[in-house]
């Protein structure tokens, strides 16, 4: 299987801080890489397709990059909304793994 | 607009099988492919595998395979995720989730999810 390891795990940050998280695939996965957020007691939502696509509706704040095997995904200017917890996803290879999590809370 | 509406918590004893459905609606059922994950408390999600609702094809993950099944009725574009053997560590939530049939194709809509706890 295709281990996907995200760091930091949880970080703290302030309202319009720029948050980065990074997602690294333990072999070339292409940009077959998807990024969630989901918040507590709710289902994920997808973010990112395509390592760097945003679905319809997600704010522009967002962004992801990378390819093969690193990937990052960006909060530009953190907003009340985005605490939450992101995952990434590789959908090159099956089964299809998730990260562990990164979790985004206030500081 | 489109819905995946799971059917609800169920309490199973180790040993049981349980059933899972995930409805569709807002779009065309047979389009898309449909994956359940499962989310133990604390933990990111696992993927457990696919099903195409129009060939019935399926893929799942090899630490499932033997334990479950996924299947779908067109008629009322349902899918379902049946595992067996119940064990305590199967406790968890189960979402479906839908992505354009076809390989390398990413997940787009979520189902809400289904609480399945397994106790004695």
């Amino acid at each position: 299987d295709v281990q996907m390891t995200q760091s930091p795990s949880s970080l703290s940050a302030s309202l319009g801080d720029r948050v980065t998280i990074t997602c690294r695939a333990s072999q070339g996965i292409n940009t077959y890489l998807a990024w969630y957020q989901q918040k507590p007691g709710r289902a994920p939502k997808s973010l990112i397709y395509a390592a760097s696509s945003l679905h319809s509706g997600v704010p522009s704040r967002f962004s992801g990059s990378g390819s093969g095997t690193s990937f990052t995904l960006t909060i530009s200017s953190l907003q009340p909304e985005d605490f939450a917890t992101y995952y990434c996803q590789q959908y090159n290879t099956y089964p299809h793994t998730f990260g562990g999590g990164t979790r985004v809370d206030i500081k | 607009q489109v819905q995946l509406v799971q059917s609800g918590a169920e309490v199973k004893k180790p040993g049981a099988s349980v059933k899972v459905s995930c409805k569709a609606s807002g779009y065309t059922f047979t389009n898309y492919d449909i994956n359940w994950m499962r989310q133990v408390t604390g933990q990111g999600p696992e993927w457990i595998g696919w099903m195409n609702p129009y060939s019935g094809n399926t893929g799942y993950a090899p630490r499932f395979q033997g334990r479950v099944t996924m299947t779908r009725d067109t008629s009322v574009n349902t899918a379902f995720m049946e595992l067996s053997t119940l064990r305590p560590d199967d406790t968890a939530v189960y979402y479906c989730a839908r992505d354009y049939a076809g390989e390398g194709q990413p997940i787009d809509y979520w189902g809400q999810g289904t609480l399945v706890t397994v106790s004695s």
